[in-house]
């Protein structure tokens, strides 16, 4: 079945270290992004990228990185930057037409003590 | 400002009851709207709207955008416990990309 993996469901981590959240897709499709929904809230995007090798900052880039060098993969890294980083993130991809839906991942849980 | 609103933020109804979501936009120049269920995990695609005053219809789901007065809603008939969840609306820029931008959410909690 094609989808959206990504991987760990659950992580936890200790303050200050960085950690890396994966996103595979095997949709073939070209658009990429990295939501975060904290609780009770809406969606708010972290990065995205519409082709490979090429990404662009979303609304809350600060303290995250990503990396797009292949096209079914877009990781997602929370660095010790990244002030408040306990948070809910979903992976999502689209074939990059025109009005195609998001397809999401079943997300991380990320908890940070 | 690109905000999208969902209210109410939260509702608790009983099986059988009808209920309508709302969603208000302020940028009048947009692609499309669309519309997602969040239960536990991944949201799942609903509706995409993108002409005025032309319902979408799903089984008991439906919706409704008007661009004029910048929003949409989306009523459920006949409330299950199943549709319990977060609906989630977003607006697409009107740009090459597809990008989303999420209201906040509307919980739901229908109880039997």
């Amino acid at each position: 079945d094609g989808g959206i993996t990504q991987s760990p469901k659950y992580l936890f981590r200790k303050e200050g270290q960085n950690v890396t959240l994966s996103c595979e897709q095997n949709l073939n499709h070209d658009a990429m992004y990295w939501y975060r929904q904290d609780p009770g809230q809406g969606l708010r995007l972290i990065y995205y990228s519409q082709i490979v090798n090429d990404f662009q900052k979303g609304d809350i880039a600060e303290g995250y990185s990503v990396s797009r060098e292949k096209k079914e993969s877009f990781p997602l890294t929370v660095t010790s930057a990244q002030k408040n980083p306990t948070a809910f993130y979903l992976c999502a991809s689209d074939p990059g037409q025109d009005n195609s839906p998001l397809h999401f991942g079943n997300g991380t849980r990320l908890t940070v003590t | 400002e690109d905000k999208v609103v969902q209210s109410p933020l939260s509702l608790v109804v009983h099986e059988g009851d009808t209920v309508t979501l709302n969603c208000s936009y302020e940028v009048t120049n947009f692609r499309s709207l669309l519309w997602y269920k969040q239960e536990k995990k991944a949201p799942t695609f609903l509706f995409m709207l993108t002409s005025s005053g032309i319902e979408k219809k799903s089984g008991r789901l439906s919706s409704i955008l008007d661009k004029k007065e910048l929003f949409s809603i989306l009523n459920i008939t006949a409330t299950q416990t199943g549709d319990s969840a977060i609906y989630l609306c977003a607006r697409r820029h009107n740009n090459a990309g597809n990008m989303l931008t999420f209201g906040g959410g509307t919980r739901l909690m229908v109880k039997p």
